[in-house]
């Protein structure tokens, strides 16, 4: 069946460090993937996705590039904030399931001091 | 006014005491879900549906159950709370399965 694995945190930078979390996904069809974010005390967002392989997704200086030959959609950020201290959720989308659902990772945690 | 409002955000009820969660969007979307949660498990699925007729069991279904009033509306019930689903609640909905998510700000329940 279809799962999303990413790496388990916490993780904890100094600013303008450069970020990394790991997300692998395993898919029975056509997936779209997703990282959403998680700021305390809020709902999740969309940071940012990416639809077929190749694609590169990107906001806010965060990118992500999907991988269909190492199944991974990677998180990466060249200079982290301390705003960006949140939760982030790898995700996926299988328009082939008959299930029509997303799946979540566990989320990692973020945490960036001055 | 946000696109997806649940209510209550915070809720404390008692061991086996009914209580319903709410959610209603102003997206039009057909797709709505139920998630929970919980430290270190992420986000895991209770119910989804993708139409007023159409309801899907999640992965934890068991001890909840939904109804989904309108394609704006869908409520989350516990017949009769424990207090092992002492969790962060999560309504979402979607236009499709490769679009964006959108999610409610969460509510807190907690079952003493």
């Amino acid at each position: 069946g279809d799962s999303v694995t990413q790496m388990e945190g916490p993780v904890t930078l100094s600013e303008e460090a450069f970020l990394t979390i790991n997300c692998t996904y395993t898919a029975t069809g056509y997936p779209s993937l997703f990282w959403y974010v998680q700021y305390p005390g809020e709902g999740l967002q969309l940071l940012l996705k990416a639809t077929k392989a190749d694609d590169k997704g990107s906001n806010k200086g965060f990118e992500a590039t999907y991988r269909k030959e190492t199944t991974s959609f990677h998180l990466e950020k060249g200079s982290v904030q301390v705003s960006d201290s949140a939760v982030y959720f790898c995700a996926l989308g299988d328009r082939g399931s008959t299930l029509g659902r997303l799946y979540f990772g566990r989320g990692t945690q973020l945490t960036v001091w001055p | 006014d946000a696109d997806v409002t649940q209510t209550p955000r915070n809720r404390i009820t008692k061991t086996g005491k009914r209580i319903m969660l709410e959610c209603s969007q102003t997206k039009g979307h057909d797709r709505m879900y139920w998630y929970r949660q919980d430290p270190g498990l992420g986000l895991r699925l209770i119910y989804y549906s993708f139409d007023v007729k159409d309801i899907n069991k999640g992965e934890i279904s068991d001890g909840y159950s939904v109804s989904r009033q309108a394609q704006a509306k869908f409520s989350l019930s516990l017949e009769s709370a424990i207090p092992n689903q002492t969790a962060l609640y999560f309504c979402a909905t979607a236009s499709g399965v490769n679009t964006e998510a959108f999610f409610g700000q969460g509510t807190r329940l907690t079952v003493v």
